[in-house]
């Protein structure tokens, strides 16, 4: 199974609104509803960011959403903060009952 | 509050066979809501997902790397286990373990990682 599809990076000014999509098959993101988005800074584990596509955990700002159309979710930040500046991984659960990361999004914030 | 943290060797040989521990608090392995996971990431590279086990027992293996895992878990020491045979150093990486909630399928809590090299 090959990783979800990220863009390697994507960039923005502080209060501009950014997305980051993952497209996958209908075999993960598009056949199920379990996509999640996490956001990684360097030498830390990941934060759970968005689950269930378009659910926020407490706590998690709500300048981050997410959606999903077919087989690609996207997860877009509003209201761009320097803080988050960082890495950026998708994941889906799959019809093999695995689970698949993304290749992972390098957030600058200008 | 719910902590895992991960232990094990830290640099091994080629060939050599990986065996992580996660020990887990917070949250019992007998939960039927809670799965735990191990997922790696070699340096500035990906995550990559491994393994996760249930509290009945269950397991899944990454499809690529499932001849070579074995995951299993001590519910009374709160401790899941990982090995990894036959390794390579293309198996350098930072491994962590993370909660999955059965329910929703997201990873609520990561342990801090543990870097793991393979060299000869």
């Amino acid at each position: 199974q090959s990783a979800l599809t990220q863009p390697a990076s994507v960039s923005g000014s502080p209060g501009q609104s950014i997305t980051i999509s993952c497209t996958g098959t209908s075999s993960d993101v598009g056949g199920y509803d379990y996509v999640s988005w996490y956001q990684q800074h360097p030498g830390k584990a990941p934060k759970l960011m968005i689950y269930e596509v378009s659910n926020r955990p407490s706590g998690v700002s709500n300048r981050f959403s997410g959606s999903k159309s077919g087989n690609t979710a996207s997860l877009t930040i509003s209201g761009l903060q320097a803080e988050d500046e960082g890495d950026y991984y998708c994941s889906s659960y799959t019809s093999s009952s695995t689970v698949l990361f993304g290749g992972g999004t390098k957030l600058t914030v200008l | 509050q719910v902590t895992l943290k991960e232990s094990g060797p830290v640099l091994l040989k080629p060939t050599e066979t990986l065996t992580l521990t996660c020990t887990v608090s917070g949250f019992s392995l007998s939960n039927p809501r809670m799965v735990v996971t191990w997922i790696r990431q070699p340096p500035g590279k990906a995550l990559e997902w491994l393994a996760h086990i249930f509290s009945n027992d269950d397991k899944s293996y990454s499809t690529s790397l499932k001849s070579r895992l074995t995951i299993s878990k001590d519910t009374s020491k709160s401790q899941v286990v990982l090995t990894m045979t036959n390794l390579d150093p293309v198996d350098t990486a930072t491994y962590y373990c993370a909660r999955m909630s059965s329910g929703s399928l997201l990873f609520d809590y990561w342990g801090q990682g543990t870097l793991v090299t393979v060299s000869s």
